[in-house]
């Protein structure tokens, strides 16, 4: 079974600060997919990255970066300098080798003040 | 926008009643997976289809079932409403492959009174 575990339910900075999401995850796939999506208020569930099993480069992308890290399996997620858009619910999602479906996290409510 | 759309964007329906949900999936995608996403919490996965026919299946009931059309569009249908079924019914488009990426439309917000 395929698990995954984001166990900050809510998170509250100040503009400007910078803030990690975590993501645990549980497979026994030896190869599996990782993705990060953000949902705003509008419902609308926006991909921001993919992370295959076998590659654990960590990737930067303007002000989000992610760390991959296959021996504790984690996958974190971090904002630098965030701002008020960014506010948002962020969920990990984890995908196996042979299956089809997402298995999501329960989710990290952002909340970012001005 | 990912260029998935999904249709109606809210609705409301009694217990007992039949619903049926529908998405457009994005140009150039063959495959549409369904998602419910209950208040507070993270989406759990209905059903798959490619090429048609259902390709993987959540823990739901037989009332909730699907299809795909030609175009790869798709529907949602659910019998025999539950209070329960209230929630934020996804859609996911994707082109079927081993680094799929599942893009999802604006969601349908279903109310059961």
């Amino acid at each position: 079974a395929q698990k995954v575990t984001q166990a900050q339910t809510e998170i509250s900075v100040v503009e400007k600060e910078d803030v990690t999401l975590d993501c645990v995850y549980e497979t026994r796939d030896t190869t599996y997919y990782l993705f990060w999506y953000k949902q705003p208020p509008s419902g609308e569930l926006v991909f921001l990255i993919r992370r295959n099993s076998f590659d654990e480069q960590n990737e930067i992308s303007g002000r989000y970066s992610w760390n991959f890290q296959k021996s504790t399996s984690s996958f974190n997620f971090t904002i630098t300098a965030s701002q008020v858009v960014d506010s948002a619910v962020y969920f990990c999602a984890l995908r196996g080798n042979a299956g089809n479906m997402l298995t999501f996290g329960g989710g990290t409510r952002l909340m970012v003040k001005p | 926008e990912t260029g998935v759309t999904q249709s109606p964007t809210h609705l409301i329906k009694t217990r007992g009643q039949q619903v049926t949900l529908r998405c457009s999936s994005q140009s150039g995608h063959n495959t549409v997976s369904w998602y419910q996403q209950a208040l507070g919490q993270g989406p759990q996965f209905i059903f798959q289809y490619y090429r048609e026919e259902e390709n993987g299946r959540g823990n739901f009931p037989p009332r909730f079932s699907g299809l795909q059309f030609p175009n790869y569009s798709s529907e949602l249908n659910v019998n025999a409403l539950e209070l329960d079924d209230s929630a934020l019914y996804l859609c996911a488009s994707s082109f079927r492959g081993p680094g799929e990426t599942q893009y999802f439309g604006p969601g349908t917000r279903l109310l059961v009174l």
